[in-house]
């Protein structure tokens, strides 16, 4: 079946640092992938999406590459901030589905 | 636009009590329906899913079921709750079958004592 693997946190750093999440994917066909963030206390807010391979999608600073050669959608951003500490959720959605498979999800701390 | 409400937000019950959490959603039609679980510090576990007017789909076996009594309307309950209920209880709702992505409520947190 379909899986999502993601790089387990916490993720500590500093403001202005890069950061980089892992995902990989596995998938009976050519899925849309996703990437939901979680700030404290409340739901999951959609932050960016690709549905095709080569596709990027980017949102408040952040970018994900859909590569279909290293089923791979791996979140950035180049400078963060504070206010971007938050639980971060990689998801793949099938083309003939109603489902989202979700990644573990990956803790993201940044310190002033 | 379309919103997601759910309520209670917060939720405190004892062991053995029965539950009710409600989802709604306002501006469109036909959608699909979820819940998911999350436990402190873990991740999103699906629950149940709606395609249609009474028509659900349970991924996990346990002592809690879904309604959906009307078309924007989701509705969880159980008869007696047990410890490891507690959690946050998200609602998403989202279009056919595609490439669409869904869209979450601010979430129901549970705390069984």
């Amino acid at each position: 079946g379909d899986s999502v693997t993601q790089m387990e946190g916490p993720v500590t750093l500093s403001e202005e640092a890069c950061l980089t999440i892992n995902c990989t994917y596995t998938a009976t066909g050519y899925p849309s992938l996703f990437w939901y963030v979680q700030y404290p206390g409340e739901g999951l807010q959609l932050l960016l999406k690709a549905t095709k391979a080569d596709d990027k999608g980017s949102n408040k600073g952040f970018e994900a590459t859909y590569r279909k050669e290293t089923t791979s959608f791996h979140l950035e951003k180049g400078s963060v901030q504070v206010s971007d500490s938050a639980v971060y959720f990689c998801a793949l959605r099938e083309s003939a589905g109603n489902k989202l498979t979700f990644g573990g999800g990956t803790r993201v701390l940044v310190k002033p | 636009s379309q919103t997601i409400h759910q309520w209670p937000a917060t939720l405190v019950q004892p062991v053995g009590s029965p539950l009710s959490l409600e989802c709604t959603v306002e501006g469109t039609s036909n959608p699909n329906l979820y819940w998911y679980r999350q436990a402190a510090g873990r991740g999103l576990q699906l629950l149940f899913y709606s395609v249609g007017i009474g028509q659900i789909s349970s991924e996990v076996p346990q002592n809690l079921s879904a309604s959906r009594p009307q078309d924007r309307q989701f509705i969880l309950s159980s008869k007696k709750l047990l410890l490891s209920d507690s959690g946050f209880y998200l609602c998403a709702w989202g279009r056919g079958s595609g490439y669409n992505e869904q869209f979450f409520g601010p979430g129901t947190r549970l705390t069984v004592l």
